[in-house]
């Protein structure tokens, strides 16, 4: 059974700092990671997806990579800002390509 | 790109009456959707795979009969919380399988039972 699990599960930083989120998971046959911001109260909103033949995927200020060999993916954020404040979610395939198990969770905070 | 509306967003209702959740895939077909559901401070967590025109699987310690899940086309699953009781309040959101790697996910729905 795949587990996921984030450290830290909470962090709090000052504006501008750049910040690395970790995700590791248990069984690393899997196709692909995703990473995922929750607002409160909110929905998902998919960040970035990685596929297991890819090491690393950008967009904008976040960098996602990918071990899959060490069963882990951090997630970078450069230049944090107030708006990046937020619950952010790994997911891996769980028994499947669709299904997914997502991670903890790891609450940020970035104090302007 | 892949759309799922879920609907209703929001939704608070009483104690003992049922509530249904629609989860849509809007521009692509989806044979099997994906019912999750998060409880305050916890991590999201599977409940249940919606096949189109087949029973649900449901993960052990979710209750088929209270959670009922309908596939009735290739484009929408819905999620009925029966006899809804203040515990069963959670965030619940759905994702649609486009073919047999990717799955999007819909915004969710806030359920409060008062």
């Amino acid at each position: 059974k795949q587990e996921v699990t984030q450290i830290p599960a909470a962090l709090s930083v000052p504006e501008g700092e750049n910040l690395v989120l970790n995700c590791s998971f248990t069984d690393s046959a899997i196709y692909n990671l995703q990473w995922f911001r929750q607002d409160p109260g909110k929905g998902l909103t998919s960040l970035l997806l990685i596929q297991s033949s890819q090491r690393e995927q950008t967009s904008g200020r976040l960098n996602a990579s990918l071990d899959k060999s060490s069963g882990r993916s951090t997630l970078y954020i450069a230049a944090s800002q107030p708006g990046d404040s937020a619950t952010y979610l790994c997911a891996v395939p769980s028994g499947g390509y669709q299904k997914v198990t997502f991670g903890t969770g790891t609450k940020l905070q970035v104090i302007p | 790109g892949a759309v799922v509306s879920q609907h209703p967003s929001r939704v608070i209702c009483k104690s003992g009456t049922s509530v249904k959740i629609e989860c849509r895939s809007l521009d692509f077909q989806a044979t099997t959707m994906f019912w999750y559901r998060q409880f305050p401070k916890q991590s999201l967590m599977l409940m249940a795979t919606s096949n189109e025109g087949s029973k649900a699987t449901y993960e052990q310690g979710v209750e088929k009969d209270k959670f009922l899940i309908n596939h009735a086309s290739l484009t929408l699953s819905t999620l009925t919380v029966t006899s809804a009781h203040p515990e069963d309040s959670s965030f619940y959101i759905c994702s649609a399988a486009r073919g047999s790697t990717e799955a999007f996910f819909g915004q969710g729905t806030r359920l409060t039972v008062v």
